[in-house]
């Protein structure tokens, strides 16, 4: 099955920018979506098929994907950033969603 | 306003069944492919199942395979999960979620109900 590799976790000063990465196996054939989650909230939609932003997402929020690697910038990072990211794709060959292991992203 | 409530949850021994429903409102639900997603407390996101917009196709995650049915009914604009044989590692937090386009993002969520299974 395809697997989707993030690390636990990324720490950044506030006004820096964040950058999560999102391993995976040809990766850069595939369309990624980004999800923040927050303590006790459903997951929010911040980047889809790669690079866009669904309305009302900051554009400090973007994305790349190429290769093996897809990336989730966090430019200007505020202490509300701070959150559970996690990845996703379609893997067509399974017929399955498939998530990241997830990041957790700490504003010192 | 795009709205998903998903209720239903709650305590269950294990081995047993639990019938989660989620409503769906502000949109043409019969028009949208729909999923169920969990979360086990403290751990990430995990994909459970997938219905297109007429039910006529489903996949299913390993993990629930023969053991979950998703359905939906696009009359009543809801969308459920009937779950049987029920294990511990069922228990999580389930949402339903609305896919957007073709590449499979998921752009709206519920608020998620929780399953319990435990004796």
């Amino acid at each position: 099955s395809y697997v989707l590799t993030q690390p636990p976790s990324v720490s950044v000063a506030p006004g820096q920018t964040a950058r999560i990465t999102c391993g995976g196996n040809n990766i850069g054939s595939k369309s990624v979506h980004w999800y923040q989650q927050k303590p006790g909230q459903a997951p929010v939609l911040v980047v889809y098929d790669d690079s866009d932003r669904p309305s009302g997402i900051p554009e400090r929020f973007s994305g790349s994907n190429s290769g093996n690697t897809a990336t989730l910038t966090i430019s200007r990072v505020e202490a509300g950033d701070e959150a559970d990211y996690y990845c996703q794709v379609w893997d067509s060959s399974s017929d399955h969603y498939v998530f990241g292991t997830g990041t957790k992203v700490t504003v010192l | 306003e795009v709205q998903l409530v998903e209720s239903g949850g709650g305590l269950v021994q294990p081995g047993g069944s639990l019938r989660l429903s989620c409503a769906a409102s502000g949109f043409t639900f019969s028009s949208y492919e729909m999923n169920w997603v969990r979360q086990a407390p403290g751990k990430g996101l995990e994909w459970v199942s997938y219905i297109s917009s007429s039910g006529s196709t489903i996949y299913y995650a390993d993990s629930v395979k023969g053991r979950f049915t998703i359905s939906r009914d696009n009359a009543k604009n809801s969308l459920y999960l009937q779950m049987n044989s029920l294990r511990a590692e069922d228990t999580a937090v389930y949402y339903c979620a609305r896919v957007f386009g073709d590449g499979g993002s998921l752009d709206y969520w519920g608020q998620g109900t929780l399953v319990t299974v435990s004796s």
